[in-house]
């Protein structure tokens, strides 16, 4: 596709309910970030991937949060047993990241709201 | 880590004026600099950048400039139009790192 590619667009659990997040970036790109942005508030950092590696996972709030990247393309950011406080939009942005310490421009999908009851 | 200030939280600004929002960094390492716009619904856009081997950019009606000694950026936008109405947030990047950013500007323009 043409840009990031984010699903489910809205997700209702009931709380202690698993959920998966899934992103697809654009084609070639290297660098996948996951940020999560509460109502109002600007994107937080999660965790980020330089292809299947996950080079920083140091935003992650809890052991229930966990991202993967296995083949370097789709990621997955799993949260289990779901609490209230993790209603957000989960937000995904890639970038082609040629390397060296040249950052080059990250573009987001829609996000995806996951409210929890 | 890496730490965005952003000010102010709320600007509204008549349909013709400018506006200027204002971002402070901690980490001198930071080399990257975007700008992006969020409307409802959806997720940020990229409209600016600037790299920090360059002082000032500007793309139409907006502008960026970067003061790197007093570790501040800003975001100009001139002959503001009702369209331009949005969240506006500003990022921080270190080399092969990651993004962090300010806490947002919502901007508002009245016709």
């Amino acid at each position: 596709g043409a840009g990031v590619s984010q699903s489910p667009r809205y997700k209702v659990a009931k709380r202690g309910q698993d959920v998966a997040l899934r992103c697809d970036p654009i084609s070639g790109h290297v660098s996948l970030f996951w940020y999560q942005q509460a109502l109002g508030q600007g994107p937080e950092f999660l965790t980020y991937f330089q292809n299947e590696a996950q080079l920083d996972k140091s935003g992650l709030p809890s052991d229930r949060f966990f991202a993967e990247r296995p083949e370097g393309s789709v990621s997955t950011l799993k949260i289990q047993r779901t609490q209230q406080e993790d209603s957000a939009v989960y937000l995904c942005a890639s970038s082609f990241r040629q390397g060296g310490d040249m950052n080059t421009e990250a573009f987001f999908g829609q996000g995806t709201r996951l409210t929890v009851v | 880590g890496e730490n965005v200030e952003q000010h102010p939280s709320t600007l509204s600004v008549q349909e013709g004026d400018s506006a200027v929002i204002k971002c402070t960094y901690s980490d001198s390492a930071s080399n990257y600099f975007p700008w992006y716009k969020q409307e409802l619904g959806k997720g940020p856009q990229l409209i600016i950048d600037i790299r920090s081997n360059v002082g000032e950019k500007k793309d139409q009606r907006i502008a960026v400039t970067l003061n790197k000694t007093a570790k501040h950026f800003s975001l100009h936008i001139t002959e503001t139009q009702p369209e331009d109405s949005a969240v506006y947030f500003c990022a921080a990047t270190r080399p092969q790192d990651d993004m962090r950013f300010g806490a947002g500007t919502r901007l508002t323009v009245k016709p």
